[in-house]
């Protein structure tokens, strides 16, 4: 049972472009959402995250956008450059007082031509 | 900057043979994590552990098995490798508590045939 959806699977835009990922969870427990960047041969990275008390969470150019009543979120990419070009993983937690157990979507593999 | 070490980098196993991926952090966090990445399938949770001595089952762990003998180390074991197993395998550390950063090693790409 896939707990985190992202979509689309792949995604290409132009440079300059807006890219927009999508994300949706089941598990209304789930409070905390990072994003994490791969790059191929790399482990993920953290990029950005946002927790359920907020709707909005901007870092230069990457912006989550937080739906808690649809159990939806998004990740924007302003401007997108050729070094944006990596998998994107959007990542759920469930709330733990001693341990972050994070759950995973499938990613979304962004391509920016330039 | 955190720092995960992940050995080896690549292996390949025969069926039934037994496999061993080792995972060093100098982070000193106490939760670190065993996690495998297969298209369309993202990162699946296969063991982790909360500090020395300690080992839980993650969403898959069939087939597998953890030691977690120092803060600094947690091996990935697969007593009888299958093919299915073909994988590629992060180790991930963290601190106490929720919320909190995850630092991704580079990874051990396992094929076995």
């Amino acid at each position: 049972q896939q707990q985190v959806r992202q979509s689309p699977q792949s995604l290409t835009v132009w440079e300059g472009e807006t890219a927009i990922l999508n994300c949706s969870y089941e598990d209304s427990t789930f409070n905390y959402f990072p994003w994490y960047q791969q790059f191929p041969g790399e482990g993920p990275a953290l990029l950005i995250s946002i927790r359920s008390v907020s709707d909005k969470k901007e870092d230069g150019r990457f912006t989550i956008f937080f739906n808690k009543r649809e159990k939806k979120l998004s990740l924007h990419i302003t401007d997108s450059q050729p070094g944006d070009s990596a998998t994107y993983f959007c990542a759920a937690s469930i709330a733990s007082s001693s341990f972050s157990k994070l759950v995973f979507g499938q990613g979304t593999s962004l391509s920016v031509v330039p | 900057e955190a720092a995960v070490t992940q050995s080896p980098r690549n292996k390949v196993a025969v069926t039934g043979g037994k496999v061993t991926l080792s995972c060093n952090q100098t982070n000193n966090h106490n939760n670190m994590y065993w996690y495998r990445q297969d298209t369309g399938h993202g990162l699946r949770l296969i063991h982790y552990s909360y500090g020395a001595g300690s080992t839980e089952k993650g969403d898959i762990p069939d087939g597998y098995k953890a030691s977690r003998p120092s803060q600094e180390n947690f091996s990935l074991i697969l007593e009888l490798a299958t093919p299915s197993q073909t994988s590629v395998y992060f180790c991930a550390s963290g601190a106490r508590g929720s919320g909190n950063t995850l630092y991704f090693g580079e990874g051990s790409r396992l094929i076995v045939v």
